[in-house]
């Protein structure tokens, strides 16, 4: 049972424009929420993340907005460049739990110049 | 900056041979993770670890063990390799001590081929 689900296996973007990624997840208890960026042979790398008592928060270029009652959180990237091509993969935990996080199946994004 | 290293970037292997994948972080960092990404399926927890001597089975645990026998360092052992054990596999850790939230930190990945 996928309890983070990225529904959009890849999106494409002209450059300059907005990317919009999204992610569903279905256990209300979760507390924290990370989106990742992934290249090719290389690690995940953070970048940015969002508390559940917020609904929204931004580092530069990135936006996180979280959406409880819907159970859906989004990364938008504003403007999107052709560096941010990558595949991303948003992830949730529980902080009553375990320091595990679940993540979804991944978003793969493609800036076009 | 925290660096997490994993000790072979490609390895190819034979069916049935014992594989051992190393990982070393420098950050004193209590906990450590194993897990495996295939295409479609994203990252999938396979053990973790949140001190030395400690383990806990992930999601997909089977045909799998780990070894922390020092903080810095956590070994994910393949028992008798088989081919739908090809991956990418990635080890990652995160501090305790800061709270939950913590994002975890990932080494560039092991892919591994069991021919």
């Amino acid at each position: 049972d996928q309890q983070v689900k990225q529904n959009s296996p890849s999106l494409s973007v002209q450059e300059g424009r907005i990317s919009i990624l999204n992610c569903d997840y279905t256990n209300s208890m979760f507390d924290y929420f990370l989106w990742y960026k992934k290249y090719p042979a290389e690690g995940p790398t953070f970048l940015i993340s969002i508390s559940s008592i917020k609904d929204k928060n931004e580092d530069g270029r990135f936006t996180v907005f979280l959406n409880k009652s819907a159970k859906h959180l989004s990364l938008h990237i504003v403007p999107s460049q052709p560096g941010d091509s990558a595949v991303y993969f948003c992830a949730a935990n529980l902080a009553s739990g375990t320091y595990k996080y679940i993540f979804g199946t991944g978003t793969r994004l493609k800036v076009l110049a | 900056d925290v660096k997490v290293t994993q000790s072979s970037r490609y390895l190819v292997k034979r069916t049935g041979e014992k594989v051992f994948l190393e990982c070393v972080q420098d950050m004193d960092h209590e906990n450590m993770f194993w897990y495996r990404q295939d295409p479609g399926l994203g990252l999938r927890l396979i053990y973790f670890s949140y001190d030395v001597k400690m383990k806990e089975k992930g999601d997909i645990p089977e045909g799998y063990s780990v070894s922390r026998e020092k903080k810095e360092r956590f070994s994910l052992i393949l028992e008798s390799a088989s081919t739908n054990q090809t991956s990418m596999y990635l080890c990652a850790s995160s501090p305790t001590d800061r709270g939950p939230g913590q994002p975890q930190h990932f080494g560039d990945g092991t892919r591994l081929s069991i021919l």
